[in-house]
């Protein structure tokens, strides 16, 4: 398994729909996770970190399943502005905690569609 | 509040030129970083700098230098550039080496 995977997609969803996407990781001691959104030819921007409970921002929910080793997004009543690629990022546990430990996901391009 | 600046945002070059991509956070972070982001791939780090004056090698440093040359800027440097070294850069901070990172807005670099 690779370090961290995410489907790529796109995901093309109806606006005012509900979506979720998942990215698994490989290291089962991995300390943090979080999601990033990527708009089209700029920089990520941290969305939300991902905490063992849950959480949720407005209409954003970030979940951890350790025993499966997966961290998932819900996105609610998606709007035009949600289109964006979503990365997921896990702190390797070899690291220390420094962010020089964190590796990257591929993205999951989401279209919200009108 | 600019957080991180990158210098500049385009360049094209021909295989064996040099150049230096210039980075500046006004955070008053103590760590930054040096991203590459290439198509169907992650971002990989290419070098980090945890504090003023160290600096160390990601996952990717082969073909680069870095300099930090105050808290404030950490440069990135290609002695002789190379086509596969065409990609999008991104440089970072953060807080006491701490996740999350703050990206600055990228360079486009192609390499011909």
């Amino acid at each position: 398994r690779k370090e961290v995977e995410q489907d790529p997609g796109p995901f093309n969803v109806p606006e005012g729909a509900t979506v979720a996407f998942n990215c698994t990781y490989s290291n089962s001691a991995s300390q943090s996770f979080f999601w990033y959104r990527q708009d089209c030819r700029k920089e990520p921007k941290l969305l939300m970190s991902v905490y063992s409970s849950g959480n949720e921002d407005g209409r954003f929910t970030a979940q951890l399943n350790r025993a499966s080793q997966y961290i998932s997004l819900l996105i609610r009543d998606s709007k035009l502005s949600d289109s964006a690629t979503y990365l997921c990022v896990v702190l390797r546990s070899s690291s220390g905690g420094g962010a020089d430990g964190l590796t990257f996901g591929k993205g999951t391009h989401l279209i919200i569609q009108p | 509040n600019a957080g991180v600046t990158q210098t500049p945002k385009f360049q094209v070059l021909k295989t064996g030129q040099s150049m230096t991509l210039q980075c500046a956070q006004d955070m008053n972070h103590n760590s930054m970083y040096w991203y590459r982001q290439d198509p169907g791939m992650g971002l990989r780090l290419i070098y980090y700098s945890a504090s003023e004056g160290t600096t160390d090698k990601g996952e990717v440093p082969n073909g680069y230098n870095v300099s930090r040359l105050n808290k404030r800027e950490f440069s990135l440097r290609l002695e002789s550039a190379a086509p596969s070294q065409t990609s999008v850069y991104f440089c970072a901070s953060s807080e006491g080496g701490l996740p999350p990172l703050h990206f600055g807005n990228g360079t486009r670099l192609t390499v011909t």
